[in-house]
């Protein structure tokens, strides 16, 4: 059972134009929801998060939106730039139980951006 | 460098054998994290210790197992390797809160011949 779906596994966009990049969940639980940015060879870096009591959250060039009713949150790349071509992975953060250090991550499988010169 | 430390970068051994990987959490972090991502997979949550505790488990095969040490340190131990171990193995951390998520190591390529 899949709690976190992306379901697309690569996208390409011209240099300058906007990246979006989607990802869909299941656990009505997740209170957190990050994205991270994988290049080849290097382990993933976090990129930019937002609080289910949130629905945008900017860091410049980047933005994330989140539809809880809807179960989806997007990242936004304004503009994409041949730098930003990687993986991109979608997180949804969830408290397994009461205790310290509890929190847990459930990742998408990713999706593969190419930002074209 | 991101802080987290995971030896070694690439492990190639044969079928049968057992592999132990390190992890060395980044300063002030409690919780460390194993995933493994397989060819064409996402982040495959294994295991989470927090100051010393197992926390949770995931898909963890009962092949492998970890333990985190009193210095925060991990490890992750292999047995009975299959072709199919064969994946990048990433540790992480973090603190209590996930306002900025987990930071990952580079990883330890395992290669299962």
């Amino acid at each position: 059972d899949q709690q976190v779906k992306q379901n697309s596994p690569s996208l390409s966009v011209q240099e300058g134009r906007i990246s979006i990049l989607n990802c869909d969940y299941t656990n009505s639980m997740f209170d957190y929801f990050l994205w991270y940015k994988k290049y080849p060879a290097e382990g993933p870096t976090f990129l930019i998060s937002i609080s289910s009591i949130k629905d945008k959250n900017e860091d410049g060039r980047f933005t994330v939106f989140l539809n809880k009713s809807a179960k989806h949150l997007s990242l936004h790349i304004v503009p994409s730039q041949p730098g930003d071509s990687a993986v991109y992975f979608c997180a949804a953060s969830a408290k397994v139980d009461s205790g310290a250090g509890s929190y847990q991550l459930t990742f998408g499988k990713g999706t593969k951006l190419s930002v074209i010169p | 460098d991101s802080g987290v430390t995971q030896t070694p970068k690439h492990l190639i051994t044969a079928t049968g054998q057992r592999v132990t990987l390190r992890c060395s959490p980044r300063s002030g972090d409690l919780s460390v994290y194993w995933y493994q991502q397989s060819l064409d997979q996402g982040l495959q949550f294994l295991i989470h210790y927090y100051n010393g505790e197992e926390r949770a488990k995931g898909n963890i095969l009962e092949r492998f197992s970890a333990q985190q040490f009193p210095d925060l340190h991990s490890e992750l131990n292999l047995s009975s390797l299959e072709l199919g171990d064969s994946a990048l193995y990433f540790c992480a951390s973090s603190v209590v809160h996930l306002r900025d998520g987990y930071t990952f190591g580079s990883g330890t390529r395992l290669t299962v011949v």
